[in-house]
């Protein structure tokens, strides 16, 4: 079944205690990002990247990294997390990311920081 | 001024009346139309999607795209209770990398 698995599902931690989330996909897509969504503020793109080794950041990347080292892999890193990215977060990929690509995104993950 | 401008709603009709959903938007390079739908704790999967102006229907559920206008329709016919959910609208341009969504607006259908 093709699908973007996210883990943990629900994540509880305290300030400044470094944490990743893990994205993975299985449709051989180019194309990965991470999404947070915030009431009232919807989804906001935090990184993308292209393909392996390509990464760049979106609308809201401070406080985060990504890397790219296997197609299918495209973990979240949060090295000091603030109470301030306590959010939903969403990795999606699609084949190339650009125009009209169908973007699969992966159950979310739930973040709170204490 | 966001470039997608969608109403959050929330938004609540009974059972087999017909939804309509909209966004505007401002960046007129926009080509694609896309309709997401969420459900709550899940992630949005793609609903409906739409070049340029015109219209496209499938089963009860019509996307309409006003370039001029710069105004985008979701309708839902004999809406039912399993449409309730969060609706989002995205746009992307021939060259953009990133989907550009309105904040979503949640529905609720009641029997």
């Amino acid at each position: 079944e093709a699908q973007v698995t996210q883990n943990p599902r629900y994540l509880i931690t305290v300030t400044g205690k470094k944490l990743t989330v893990t994205c993975s996909q299985n449709m051989n897509h180019e194309y990965m990002s991470w999404y947070r969504q915030d009431p009232g503020l919807g989804l906001r793109q935090i990184y993308y990247s292209m393909n392996v080794e390509v990464t760049d950041k979106g609308d809201v990347p401070e406080g985060y990294k990504v890397s790219r080292k296997e197609k299918r892999n495209f973990p979240l890193i949060l090295e000091s997390p603030s109470p301030n990215q306590t959010s939903l977060y969403f990795c999606a990929s699609s084949q190339t990311g650009v125009g009209s690509e169908k973007l699969f995104f992966g159950s979310g993950t739930q973040l709170s920081v204490l | 001024q966001k470039e997608v401008e969608q109403d959050p709603g929330p938004l609540s009709v009974p059972e087999g009346a017909i939804v309509s959903l909209n966004c505007t938007y401002s960046n007129s390079a926009f080509q694609y139309f896309m309709w997401y739908r969420q459900y709550s704790r899940k992630g949005p999967e793609l609903l409906m999607y739409t070049y340029s102006s015109g219209n496209k229907e499938d089963g009860r559920f019509t996307a309409q795209v006003d370039k001029s206008s710069k105004y985008i329709s979701l309708f839902i016919r004999d809406s039912q209770p399993s449409d309730s959910a969060t609706y989002l609208c995205a746009m992307n341009s021939n060259s953009g990398y990133a989907l550009n969504f309105g904040k979503g607006t949640s529905l609720l259908v009641t029997p």
